[in-house]
């Protein structure tokens, strides 16, 4: 069971490089989570997806687009990327549905960094 | 909107010592969770524990709702306690997003 899986782990981009952050579950969960953690902060919500279908932005969801492209996965784009977004990706989902109050549960991350 | 504090900040301890990590947040909650994110980076979910008592081997949670707080306990400290903890909350306006601390720094020195 590999719970969360994000790809890729390690990105250096260019200002102005695009990309595409992916994130995929095998845990049937409903709600899929995209965050972001900068040094010594914690994690700050990007976008989410309360079920498949549906999007909405989150606390800084300035710079980014996300798809939610089925039920597993949710991903997350950068379109011109820029230094202040260095920083580490953390993509969550949850069961949510019958459960609205459940426990997150995470991927490993992905370290960007933007030159 | 909800604020969460934790404290202590930063915390050093030797081998073997009990450690009480603490979360104070603003608002009634309808969901909290503890979370460790070890050296590496990864988060790891220790308590799901919007109210009541829970325990999983040296570690333990309380959460006080009526008093907006919750504890996380660390017995018998191991250097792979060591890392940032993190608690996180859900307003009761809100079935999706959580409002994260700013963590507590764990070091367990050997």
């Amino acid at each position: 069971n590999a719970g969360v899986t994000q790809t890729p782990k390690f990105q250096v981009l260019k200002t102005g490089q695009s990309m595409t952050l992916q994130c995929a579950q095998d845990m049937n969960h409903n709600s899929m989570y995209w965050y972001r953690q900068d040094p010594g902060m914690g994690l700050r919500l990007i976008y989410y997806s309360a079920s498949e279908g549906t999007t909405d932005k989150g606390e800084v969801p300035n710079g980014y687009n996300v798809s939610r492209l089925n039920k597993r996965e949710f991903s997350l784009r950068l379109e011109s990327a820029a230094p202040s977004q260095t920083s580490v990706y953390f993509c969550a989902s949850r069961p949510q549905g019958t459960r609205p109050n459940s426990p997150l549960h995470f991927g490993n991350g992905t370290r960007l960094t933007v030159t | 909107g909800i604020q969460v504090e934790q404290s202590p900040p930063d915390l050093i301890l030797q081998e073997g010592a009990n450690s009480t990590l603490r979360c104070n947040f603003s608002d009634s909650v309808n969901n909290l969770q503890w979370f460790h994110q070890n050296p590496w980076g990864q988060l790891i979910n220790l308590f799901y524990i919007p109210s009541g008592t829970k325990q999983n081997g040296r570690l333990s949670a309380t959460t006080v709702a009526t008093e907006r707080y919750s504890l996380l306990y660390i017995s018998s400290s191991q250097t792979t306690d060591s890392g940032v903890y993190f608690c996180a909350v859900g307003a009761m306006d809100s079935n999706y997003q959580l409002i994260w601390g700013a963590g507590t720094k764990l070091i367990i020195k050997p």
